[in-house]
């Protein structure tokens, strides 16, 4: 079974730019969360996606969206880049069914630098 | 606010040495547990789960935890570690539907 893949790998954009990281989920995994890590803040939780509904949302500004199609796979987009965006960004996928929620299946992670 | 705290943030130990990390919660109800490893340039792996019964959790690689719903608490342990355990290991808990809140993880250096 194929994991959780993420693109782009690596980026390096500018500040005032925008971005955009995809994800693809396991097959049959129909939740999708998206992290941000950062040597200094660990893992912080972005946002999780539910059968194209965000069912959870972090503590970052609206500058962060990200979205879930009808087949998973998910993107996050980040808007006016700052330099303190500058993180590995991780996907996870994972089973879900009403409210239960299996574990978390991480893909690599999209390292974003913004100069 | 939900939270996990790892007390450790970096332990060094020797080959053969016991091991055990610290994991605490900010608060009780229903929990899922976890412990996640990412080892040098690769990507965050499951170590072990807990969502019920018994509480004391066997995963891969030796490892082990215990639940202690009174402790709020959730620490891993391996009996005798490995050079090859050398990581980043990080505590994770979910409250019911909620986001999965990890802690700030702890680095593990094994000195052969």
């Amino acid at each position: 079974k194929a994991g959780v893949t993420q693109t782009p790998r690596y980026l390096i954009k500018t500040r005032g730019q925008q971005v955009t990281l995809s994800c693809s989920p396991i097959s049959g995994h129909r939740s999708v969360s998206w992290y941000q890590q950062t040597p200094g803040q660990g893992l912080q939780f972005l946002f999780e996606y539910f059968s194209e509904t965000q069912r959870n949302k972090g503590n970052f500004p609206g500058r962060f969206s990200g979205r879930q199609f009808s087949n998973s796979r998910s993107e996050m987009n980040v808007s006016t880049l700052e330099l303190g965006d500058s993180a590995l960004y991780l996907c996870a996928s994972s089973w879900a069914q009403g409210t239960v929620t299996g574990e978390l299946f991480f893909g690599e992670g999209s390292r974003l630098t913004v100069l | 606010a939900q939270s996990v705290s790892q007390h450790n943030h970096h332990v060094i130990l020797s080959e053969a040495a016991s091991l055990e990390l610290g994991c605490n919660y900010s608060y009780g109800g229903t929990v899922n547990l976890f412990w996640y490893v990412q080892y040098p340039g690769q990507h965050l792996q499951l170590l072990l789960k807990y969502f019920s019964g018994d509480p004391l959790v066997k995963g891969i690689k030796g490892f082990e935890a215990e639940f202690i719903k009174s402790k709020f608490s959730f620490n891993l342990r391996k009996p005798s570690v490995q050079w090859s355990d050398t990581a980043e290991y990080f505590c994770a808990v979910r409250w019911g539907a909620q986001k999965l809140v990890f802690g700030q993880g702890t680095r593990l250096t094994i000195n052969p």
